[in-house]
């Protein structure tokens, strides 16, 4: 069955950077992007970017161009979103999804359990 | 503020049926397929209708999701107290080159 294994939570500080892991299991992992998408405390979720575990194109949110990394490594299946300068409204549970297809075409089918990151002094 | 536009909550009795709206606009709803999440409390999201109206295995037919225009609607028949959760809409936006969510509704069952 398919499977997104996350990363455990983080605690950072203001201005530093998280990198956060999601690891794919249950189908061929450079059949398929992955996106990430965060949930802010009580809020609603927010599309970051995605990324092609074929060929490690990129389409990031307009919003964290400049701030947001996003890579793959396909010798574990592991997908990575690294954020930096971190900020206290950056705080939130980040998680990562399988996608099929690309663009207009893009459909997120299962997510992983989520990562909590909290930006604190 | 989101791009897509959701009621904040609905509610009704077991075994009634419900219907969340989600409004869009030419780029996103209008153009390209909608799709629908479930997250139930301390969960992560799980897809509920894909492609505007289909249902993946395993999600029971009483989930049932339509698109026209500019705006797409979920329904749900035979309210179950375990339907209680956030619901989410989604889209590809040409103009922002980005996937789009609604704000989420909260659907309270009596």
């Amino acid at each position: 069955q398919v499977q997104l294994v996350q990363s455990g939570a983080e605690v950072k500080k203001p201005g530093a950077s998280v990198k956060v892991s999601c690891k794919a299991s249950g189908y061929t992992f450079t059949s398929y992007g992955i996106s990430w998408v965060r949930q802010a405390p009580g809020q609603g979720l927010e599309w970051m970017g995605w990324i092609s575990a074929y060929n490690g194109n990129t389409n990031y949110a307009q919003k964290l161009q400049g701030r947001v990394t996003m890579t793959t490594d396909t010798s574990t299946s592991t997908a990575y979103m690294e954020l930096r300068s971190l900020r206290s409204d950056d705080t939130a549970v980040y998680y990562c999804a399988r996608v099929l297809g690309v663009g207009a075409h893009s459909q997120i089918d299962y997510w992983g359990q989520g990562t909590l990151v909290t930006v604190s002094s | 503020q989101s791009v897509l536009t959701q009621p904040p909550s609905a509610s009704g009795t077991p075994g009634q049926r419900v219907t969340i709206s989600c409004s869009g606009s030419s780029s996103n709803i209008g153009s390209n397929y909608v799709y629908w999440y479930q997250q139930l409390p301390g969960t992560a999201p799980k897809l509920l209708i894909y492609r505007n109206n289909q249902r993946p295995s395993g999600v029971p037919d009483r989930f049932s999701g339509s698109k026209s225009g500019t705006s797409a609607s979920l329904a749900i028949s035979g309210l179950r107290s375990e339907d209680e959760a956030d619901y989410y809409c989604a889209a590809w936006d040409d103009s922002l080159s980005a996937s789009v969510f609604g704000g989420g509704t909260k659907l309270t069952v009596l």
